[in-house]
């Protein structure tokens, strides 16, 4: 399996502000996952976008895949102090383990 | 809540003891995930189980470490002759079998304190 590498390592945001991250993987994949993990609710997944999908939405989350890039960004939009979290991207070739970069790390100032 | 459950949720030992972890997952899910975490980096895959198989163990699992499933339900992890480098968070995870989905459901995790 292979894992995603998240960027930047840390984002600082107001309230209110779009949170953007990026995610870079290495080889071909099925889908890929994108996870949240703060100390109140532990790791939840937050979306999944296959391999022929280019983007996805799910409330205020937007994700993009560009396979010819090997690349994923998770777009926030209007953030909250709920928001935040670290964010991780898990890039799936097969449909078993997941593996996680050291993911991105957002606060989300009132 | 019908989530992964995970006990204990805190677990301090002496280097050298032998500590056990238990996960309860989803009751309908088949697979079932354990991973470990340490400070400032993503989760790293330790071990697998498909029903009571065990299909793939890391590298990350020693000798020192051992997980079962028995009946395919619930599932232990033993540490032997704990070390200052196993104070991690350990979490388990379960997923369905097969479907259009891969998502996983965590638990919230058993943060081992080696001193």
């Amino acid at each position: 399996s292979q894992q995603g590498e998240e960027d930047p390592q840390a984002l600082s945001i107001q309230e209110g502000e779009n949170a953007t991250m990026n995610c870079s993987y290495k080889t071909s994949i099925n889908n890929l996952q994108w996870y949240r993990q703060n100390s109140g609710r532990g790791l939840v997944h937050l979306i999944l976008i296959r391999s022929n999908e280019r983007e996805k939405h799910s409330g205020r989350l937007r994700v993009t895949l560009d396979t010819s890039k090997k690349s994923s960004s998770l777009l926030i939009t209007a953030s909250r102090a709920a928001d935040t979290a670290s964010y991780f991207c898990a890039p799936r070739s097969n449909d078993y383990k997941l593996s996680f970069g050291a993911g991105t790390t957002v606060t989300v100032r009132a | 809540d019908t989530g992964v459950s995970q006990d204990p949720r805190h677990k301090i030992t002496k280097r050298g003891q032998n500590v056990t972890f238990r996960c309860d997952p989803i009751s309908e899910h088949n697979r079932l995930y354990w991973y470990r975490q340490t400070l400032g980096q993503g989760p790293e895959f330790l071990t697998y189980f498909q029903n009571e198989a065990q299909l793939e163990k890391s590298r990350l699992l020693s000798d020192r470490f051992s997980a079962e499933r028995p009946k395919g339900s619930f599932s232990t992890l033993e540490i032997q002759r704990t070390e200052q480098g196993d104070s991690a968070m350990y979490l388990c995870a379960s997923s369905p079998l097969g479907g259009g989905t891969y998502e996983q459901y965590f638990g919230p995790g058993t943060r081992l304190t080696v001193t």
